[in-house]
């Protein structure tokens, strides 16, 4: 089955904890992203990478990094300098064809 | 001013009506257009893109309008399981693999 995994699908956290979402494809695509999206709002990019080894900072990286040592492979740590953790975090990937498809997401809640 | 706008509705139709969603896109350079269902609590998913020549997919419409900046979707015979989130996606220019997203526009078809 082609497609994207993003694991767990829900997160609790403490306040002040880093944790890490992971988000995989064998979709063989080579940009990968991550969005924010909260209640009735719309999708905010925090991340996206075009390449294995390079990534780019997007509209809302503050509190946030990211990794991708591998094509498949690319985790998000929220960390505890992200002043409003609480969300639902997705993951994507873009087509030759500029299609952005997306894992299931995690629903990340930190009290 | 926002690179992809569009009504938020919500639009609340009977089963069987026709419905029409625009969203205006601020870069006149933008190279492909998409629009995306999101169920709620879930990801966006791809519904259809959208070609200069207009194309259609079932019940499901998708006009560009280049000259006035604006891509439309039209719902024809609409069913209660079209109700969901419909996200307008604009890529704006060559070379940059980033995608705005519109805020979607709510729909719920009514029995």
């Amino acid at each position: 089955d082609g497609g994207i995994t993003q694991s767990p699908k829900y997160l609790f956290r403490k306040e002040g904890q880093n944790v890490t979402l992971s988000c995989e494809q064998n979709l063989n695509h080579d940009a990968m992203y991550w969005y924010r999206q909260d209640p009735g709002q719309g999708l905010r990019l925090i991340y996206y990478s075009q390449i294995v080894n390079d990534f780019q900072k997007g509209d809302i990286a503050e509190g946030y990094s990211v990794s991708r040592e591998k094509k498949e492979s690319f985790p998000l740590t929220v960390t505890s300098a992200q002043k409003n953790p609480t969300a639902f975090y997705l993951c994507a990937t873009l087509s030759s064809g500029y299609e952005q498809y997306f894992g299931p997401g995690t629903r990340l809640t930190v009290t | 001013r926002k690179e992809v706008e569009q009504d938020p509705g919500p639009f609340n139709v009977p089963e069987g009506a026709t419905v029409a969603f625009n969203c205006t896109y601020s870069n006149s350079a933008s190279q492909s257009f998409f629009w995306y269902r999101q169920d709620c609590r879930k990801e966006p998913k791809l519904l259809m893109s959208v070609y200069s020549s207009g194309n259609e997919d079932g019940r499901f419409t998708a006009q560009l309008n280049r000259a006035s900046q604006y891509i439309s979707l039209l719902i024809r015979d609409s069913k209660l399981s079209d109700s969901a989130t419909y996200l307008c996606v604009v890529k704006p220019q060559t070379g940059a693999n980033n995608l705005f997203f519109g805020t979607g526009t709510r729909l719920t078809v009514i029995p």
